[in-house]
């Protein structure tokens, strides 16, 4: 079964410093997500992208924040300069054009995210 | 906000059957999904409602009433591993339809 796929599983890095995280969606799928799960709290909704380009973003999506879609898999969530308060676990989603009534978004595993 | 409002914790026997419910914000909404997540996993999808009514998967039903704002999550038959967290997910917006998570109601299994 196809699946979402997200790379590291858990990053380390110290605070000010820039991460990607990195995600291939499902391949036929065209709308992506990046959520974001504060340890103990519900899961956010950062940024929707679809057609190469932003749909939707949260108010936490702010200009430390960048999506890219580099290549025909890939699908990117850039922090320019970590904060303590990034320290999350991050998870793409993706979602297939819509069918009847199917508009399920598929998760990938997630990457935790410890800013130090 | 959505202000999305479901019960922060239920307790259930194994073999038993609960429901849990999920009140949302009506204004834009297009649909309901709810998601199950363990402890440390991502959520995986259980179910969406866009109309009014029950619709039934296996021991999973979910019932949505549009006007009230209102949606349950029933399931029966409890088993050990249903011990997890339900996410009410109310839809907005036209085209990219983000979910807005509530904070999600914890289900204990207990034998």
């Amino acid at each position: 079964e196809p699946e979402v796929t997200q790379t590291p599983s858990h990053q380390v890095t110290q605070m000010g410093q820039e991460v990607i995280l990195r995600c291939v969606p499902i391949s036929n799928h065209l709308y992506f997500y990046w959520y974001r799960q504060i340890l103990g709290q519900k899961v956010e909704f950062l940024v929707s992208f679809y057609n190469n380009e932003i749909s939707e973003k949260s108010e936490i999506f702010d200009d430390q924040f960048s999506v890219e879609r580099p290549d025909g898999s890939n699908f990117t969530l850039k922090i320019r300069s970590t904060k303590l308060e990034d320290s999350a676990m991050y998870f793409c989603a993706s979602r297939a054009p819509p069918s009847g009534a199917s508009y399920e978004q598929y998760f990938g595993p997630g990457t935790r995210l410890t800013v130090t | 906000g959505q202000n999305i409002d479901q019960p922060t914790e239920m307790t259930a026997t194994e073999g038993a059957i609960v429901q849990i419910n999920c009140t949302y914000q009506t204004s834009g909404f297009n649909g309901l999904f709810w998601y199950q997540q363990h402890a440390g996993e991502a959520p995986t999808f259980l179910s969406y409602n866009v109309l009014d009514g029950l619709e039934e998967k296996g021991r999973f039903s979910s019932f949505l009433s549009r006007s009230k704002g209102y949606s349950y999550l029933l399931l029966k038959e409890l088993q050990m591993k249903d011990s997890a967290s339900y996410l009410c997910a109310p839809g907005y917006g036209a085209g990219s339809y983000q979910l807005t998570f509530g904070k999600g109601t914890k289900l204990s299994v207990i034998p």
